[in-house]
């Protein structure tokens, strides 16, 4: 089964709005997890690294106060994008590091989608 | 920077038939390199990753891919492909330039199309 669960697994929200999508690690105690977004039929894009009780470090070009991630807890990270526009629709996924550091996890996706 | 490159968008063989998905990588350094399958809609799932040691490595589902640093390829090999292989297929490398090996930067991906 699924070691990293995301909720919701897809969302509408209307424009202006904000909305929040967890990351959990079911298994394990994750001090770092991975924020990814993908355009249909594109690849992943790196948005930013969460980490467990310190700020997210966010990639050139992603905006941090629009999409902001918080990592209150070893198993979970939450996405909020908020005052989301049409062109924040996506797929968003997110993954999370074992405490080895060997190996991630990804987790299912959450499509939003902003009307 | 660091750079991944899957050269084909499209492939498409027959079910029974071998496999090859290409990859190529920029790194300045040693790099850690996985291969990933996603259905449509659906989140990712890890089909094999290499860290060190032998460069052949075998993945699930009957993958596997050989690291030839020369080449700066990752490519991906399947003997037979069953229908149920059809999926996107991204190349992705990580490592210490990217502060880490599990911050991984993704190749555009090929879609695999198996004709039965």
């Amino acid at each position: 089964g699924a070691v990293v669960s995301q909720h919701p697994s897809w969302v509408i929200c209307k424009s202006g709005t904000s909305v929040k999508i967890e990351c959990r690690s079911l298994d394990f105690q994750a001090t770092t997890m991975f924020w990814y977004r993908q355009f249909p039929k594109q690849s992943l894009m790196l948005m930013a690294t969460s980490n467990e009780g310190s700020k997210a470090t966010y990639e050139q070009g992603v905006e941090k106060d629009k999409f902001l991630i918080n990592h209150a807890s070893l198993t979970l990270s939450t996405l909020t994008v908020t005052s989301a526009h049409p062109e924040d629709s996506s797929f968003y996924i997110c993954s999370a590091e074992d405490p080895s550091g060997n190996t991630i996890y990804f987790g299912e996706g959450s499509w939003l989608t902003v009307v | 920077a660091q750079s991944v490159t899957q050269p084909d968008i499209h492939i498409t063989v027959s079910e029974g038939a071998s496999l090859e998905l290409r990859c190529n990588y920029s790194y300045g350094a040693t790099p850690y390199l996985f291969w990933y399958v996603q259905s449509p809609g659906q989140g990712l799932q890890l089909l094999l990753k290499y860290f060190s040691g032998d460069t052949l490595v075998q993945g699930i589902k009957g993958f596997e891919a050989e690291f030839k640093r020369s080449q700066s390829s990752f490519n991906l090999r399947k003997p037979s492909v069953h229908w149920s292989d059809a999926a996107e297929y991204f190349c992705a490398v990580g490592g210490i330039l990217t502060g880490g090996g599990n911050k991984l930067t993704f190749g555009t991906g090929t879609q695999l199309k198996v004709e039965l």
